[in-house]
Formats: C-alpha cells, sequence, structure tokens
C-alpha cells in the first residue's frame, strides 16, 4: 500500500528564510515521488518529481527535495523564501506511474 | 510542453441537476486520464481512472453512477455530476499524461457549488 505523510499542516517563515516542509512516505515498490504547489483558487503545479535517478532532485523556482530511503523522506526545502511561494504544497507518491496518493498538505506562510 | 485544459472552472448549479466537466489535452494524445476530488481544506483523492475506449475505473467509495465518466477519445474526458446534492459541491480536477516517461499534467480544476 502506498500512503503518504505530511507532518506539518502549517508552516509559517519570514521572507528570506529557508523553507522546510516535511514528507515521509509509504510504498511496496520503489516509488515515484513529487511535490507539487497549489496556489488559492489555481490547479496544481508540479515543483518536482523523484523517480529513481539522483536522490536529490532540483524543480522549478529555487525549490529541492531529497530522497532518504533509509527514513523513508522526501523533504521539500528552499533556501531562501519568497512571498510568492506562499501556497500550499502536496507531496505525492506513485507506485506505477498511474495512481497518485496525495499528502494531507502544507500551507506555507511567508511573512514580510 | 503537455497542456491539459479543463471546462468550467467554476460552476453553480441547483441540487438534483447534473453538471458536466471536460478535461482535455491540448497538445498531445492521453489514454489514460484521471479524476479527482479535494474537499475544503482536505487533500485530494483520487475518484477514478478514465480510459479512452472502455469503461472507467472507480476507487472504492466512489459512485459510479453518480459520478459517469466518459473518455471518447484520446484528448477528451468529460465527468458528469448527476443529481448533484450540495454535499457533491468539492473542487475536482483531471490529469493526464502523454506517456510513461513524461509524468502527469493537472488541469486547473473546476469549483462546483450545488445550491
Amino acid at each position: 500500500a502506498q500512503s503518504v505523510t505530511q507532518l506539518d499542516s502549517h508552516v509559517s517563515v519570514s521572507e528570506g528564510t529557508p523553507v522546510l516542509l516535511r514528507c515521509n512516505y509509504s510504498s511496496s515498490y520503489s516509488p515515484s515521488l513529487f511535490w507539487y504547489v497549489q496556489h488559492p483558487n489555481k490547479g496544481l503545479q508540479l515543483l518536482l518529481k523523484y523517480t529513481s535517478a539522483a536522490t536529490l532532485v532540483k524543480g522549478i523556482n529555487g525549490f529541492e527535495a531529497e530522497f532518504k530511503k533509509s527514513e523513508t523522506s522526501f523533504h521539500l526545502t528552499k533556501p531562501s523564501a519568497h512571498m510568492s511561494d506562499a501556497a500550499e504544497y502536496f507531496c505525492v507518491v506513485s507506485d506505477d506511474f498511474n495512481k497518485f496518493y496525495f499528502g494531507s498538505g502544507t500551507k506555507l506562510n511567508v511573512k514580510p | 510542453g503537455a497542456v491539459v485544459s479543463q471546462h468550467p472552472s467554476r460552476v453553480i448549479c441547483k441540487s438534483g441537476t447534473s453538471v458536466k466537466i471536460e478535461c482535455r489535452s491540448l497538445d498531445f494524445q492521453a489514454t489514460t486520464m484521471f479524476w479527482y476530488r479535494q474537499f475544503p481544506k482536505q487533500s485530494l483523492m483520487l475518484m477514478a481512472t478514465s480510459n479512452e475506449g472502455s469503461k472507467a475505473t472507480y476507487e472504492q467509495g466512489v459512485e459510479k453512477d453518480k459520478f459517469l465518466i466518459n473518455h471518447a477519445s484520446l484528448t477528451l474526458s468529460t465527468l458528469t455530476v448527476t443529481s448533484a446534492h450540495p454535499e457533491d459541491s468539492s473542487f475536482y480536477i483531471c490529469s493526464a499524461s502523454k506517456g510513461r516517461d513524461y509524468g502527469y499534467t493537472f488541469g486547473s480544476g473546476t469549483r462546483l457549488t450545488v445550491v
């Protein structure tokens, strides 16, 4: 069975400080892992994906994530938050590239 | 790129009526599309897998007679919410892929409000 746990429902950071959004997964197979961002009243935008290549994945807008199999984690980071990063972020696992299983989401608030 | 268009973006309907939502892959052919539902303050839940030319596969707990899915061509899948009720009010979003190595692209979603 596949599942995703996003450890924080809300994260608040100051502009210019680092961002860490935590995600742990459970999968019966070698997983494909994704991070998506959803701005208010908008659809989902892919930030990055891991598909068994390099464990450190770089995405758009300065975000990156590291796949750690021993910890079953795929945390999302960004060195310096920008006001435009305020949104909801979803960690997603897909085992066979067919079905996506979403985490509960983390709302990121960026303070000026 | 891989663009998925979803229409309408917002719809308000009366209780008891039916609403159709379209999901189109604009620049690629998608043999498989997926429909998700997101209730307020909750995550997205997969509703069904839509396969071109065949019946959709529904996830457990999703009423197939209420949520009719048609995938008549390689670029279009439709979700019809029949006899809508206020509890069907939700954000519905589709996704499609042009192939195993390309990942999935999501539509912009449809916010359905049943009054």
